[in-house]
Formats: structure tokens, sequence, C-alpha cells
């Protein structure tokens, strides 16, 4: 699995679009990049999945520049609902031994 | 909801003690994972299986076992449990392996050792 680098935390507030990074340097030619949404006592949720450019669904946007060395998850308008642990995977493949979802960046939204 | 169904919800049970964790996959999908959830360790891999046969571990305990059935619905037996056990198990499956994989989790298993 691709090291991804992701904060630790983010703050927001209601209506305001959200952007997390992620760094993922090493990342493979075949690698897919995945986020998933995490709430407290959930298991995670599949939001996103892209390989280059532009991905874009009814709940966010992933944007990976053509190097493909970092992505962005974009939420716009979040909502206190979307206060959750973001995690940014990259090259998942328990075949090759890659199955880690790290630590995940924790978003606040506040009212 | 995912259709990934975990049952119990929650287990409470004393050190020493087995336990089984079972998880229904989704319709059609042939992978699932177990993985362990502590407040101090985050998501850690436990084992993969595929259509009935082991396909990887990580950070599996002696202790613990899993298997898939012939159905398809896998289940997590954890064995001579200790305090350091506590911790919410999520099951997840998937439908193709790969690269492009998304899992799917159940809404897991709290345990509690006592």
């Amino acid at each position: 699995l691709a090291k991804t680098t992701q904060p630790i935390s983010m703050d927001s507030y209601e209506g305001q679009e959200v952007n997390i990074t992620c760094s993922h340097n090493n990342i493979a030619t075949n690698d897919y990049i995945t986020w998933y949404q995490q709430f407290p006592s959930q298991g995670p949720r599949f939001i996103i999945q892209g390989y280059k450019t532009k991905v874009t669904n009814e709940v966010a946007s992933l944007f990976i520049p053509a190097d493909r060395k970092s992505s962005t998850l974009s939420l716009p308008r979040v909502s206190l609902s979307d206060t959750a642990v973001y995690y940014c995977l990259v090259g998942f493949n328990t075949n090759a031994g890659k199955s880690t979802f790290g630590d995940g960046t924790t978003l606040t939204v506040k009212p | 909801d995912s259709g990934v169904t975990q049952t119990p919800k929650h287990l409470i049970t004393a050190t020493g003690q087995r336990v089984t964790l079972r998880c229904s996959p989704r319709s059609g999908d042939l992978s699932v994972y177990w993985y362990q959830q502590s407040l101090d360790q985050g998501l850690q891999f436990l084992i993969h299986y595929y259509n009935g046969e082991e396909r990887a571990k990580g950070n599996i305990l002696e202790r613990f076992s899993a298997q898939q059935f012939p159905d398809l619905h896998s289940e997590l037996n954890l064995s001579s449990l200790e305090l350091g056990d506590s911790a919410l198990y999520f099951c997840a499956s998937s439908r193709r392996t790969g690269e492009r994989e998304k899992l799917f989790f159940g809404s897991g298993t709290q345990l509690s050792v006592l």
C-alpha cells in the first residue's frame, strides 16, 4: 500500500466547502485512490474512487493531479452530519499485503 | 444500509472465554474481510477470504481464527480472550479484488471483555 499522509484533523463550518488533501508520493502505476468515511461506532463507508483527473458523484469530488502524487477530496457545503473520519487509501490490495487504512482525517463541522 | 450483516451487535464476556462473530456479506460478494478497531490502534486488518479460501492474513493473533462457508457467510472465532481484545470488529465484503476494489462494511460487533 502506498504510504499516505493526511492531516490529522480539520475544522469547518456548516455550508462551507471542505478540501482534504492526501499525499501519496510512491503511488504505483496500477494504484487507484479510494476515500472512505467513518462515523463513530460505524463501519467505514465508501465515498469515491478515482485514477486520474477529476471524479464527481452525488456526495463528493476527487481531484487528482497529473503526477498522481496527491489527491484532494472535496465535500461541497458540509453540514453537521459530515463530521466524521475520512480515510484515503491508495492501492488497496490484500493479496499484495496492502490493506491498511491509516489514521485518517477527523473532520469536525461546527454550526 | 451497506447490505453487510454482522451479529451480534454487542457481546460482553469474560477473560479466557471464546466467542464467535458472524458476518453475512452483500448478495453476490465473494470476498469477506475482518478488521479490528480499538481506540488506540485504528482499523487493523485481520484476515481476508475469497470464495471460501483464505487469501491474506494481517495482524491476526493465533488465538483468533476465521472461516468462510459455502454460502459465503463468515465467522471470526476469538478464544482465550484477554482484556485487550475489547474492540469493535468489522466485517466488510466486496465483489471484486484488485486495485479497484471497494469495501462495504457492516455495522460491527462491539466486544467487551471484562
